[in-house]
């Protein structure tokens, strides 16, 4: 398996503009987790799906911030309208779900908002 | 929900010295408690981890304690080396899908 896989690696956009970052889960995992990494703040907890439903969403800053798990390898999330605030870098991880299991992460994606 | 919190921020030792990093944790239902290393630039990768059912775990020079009685739990890293130098994050998770919260991350420098 190729991992956690996350596109784009790095996406530069101006403000207000939306912008979608993907993630493809290992296959067969069944949980898959986003976080937003920032020096001030370190690794946020966005949300969290399990089987492809939300469970944990409390971490979205904002509004303007939603994510989407329409099928097991496959979900986004989306940022609309962008703020410079927003710029990150946004990991997507993976695990199985089961008690005590390791989360692999995607690469991230760097996000710059101008 | 659950908060991890992670001490020191930053930490600088000479090569061949040890490097301990500690964390506290709120819920006493988590049981699953990870390292994870990252390189600059990189993403996070676990390096050990400790189930709330054993107090110990090592893996060559580096070993992990849990105390669950007092909430946390501690990284160690024996004989530096350079190539350790990173940022390490401890988490904490109640496992069987629930979500995994990090704490805010220790930059450890081995100087040569």
């Amino acid at each position: 398996d190729a991992g956690v896989i996350q596109s784009p690696r790095h996406e530069v956009t101006e403000m207000g503009q939306e912008v979608t970052l993907r993630c493809k889960p290992i296959s067969g995992h069944n949980s898959l987790f986003w976080y937003r990494q920032t020096m001030m703040r370190g690794l946020e907890l966005l949300i969290y799906f399990n089987n492809n439903v939300p469970i944990d969403d409390s971490g979205m800053p904002e509004d303007r911030f939603s994510a989407k798990m329409p099928n097991a390898s496959f979900s986004t999330l989306k940022i609309q309208p962008s703020e410079p605030r927003d710029s990150a870098v946004y990991f997507c991880a993976s695990s199985l779900g089961l008690t005590n299991t390791e989360a692999f992460f995607g690469q991230g994606t760097r996000l710059t908002v101008v | 929900g659950e908060n991890v919190e992670q001490h020191p921020s930053t930490l600088s030792v000479q090569e061949g010295d040890s490097a301990v990093i500690k964390c506290t944790y709120s819920d006493s239902a988590s049981n699953y408690f990870p390292w994870y290393k990252q390189e600059l630039g990189k993403r996070p990768q676990l390096i050990i981890d400790i189930r709330s059912n054993v107090g110990e775990k090592k893996d060559q020079r580096i070993a992990v304690t849990l105390n669950k009685t007092a909430k946390h739990f501690s990284l160690h890293i024996t004989e530096t080396q350079p190539e350790d130098s990173a940022v390490y994050f401890c988490a904490a998770s109640m496992g069987g899908g629930n979500d995994m919260r990090f704490g805010a991350g220790t930059r450890l420098t081995v100087k040569p």
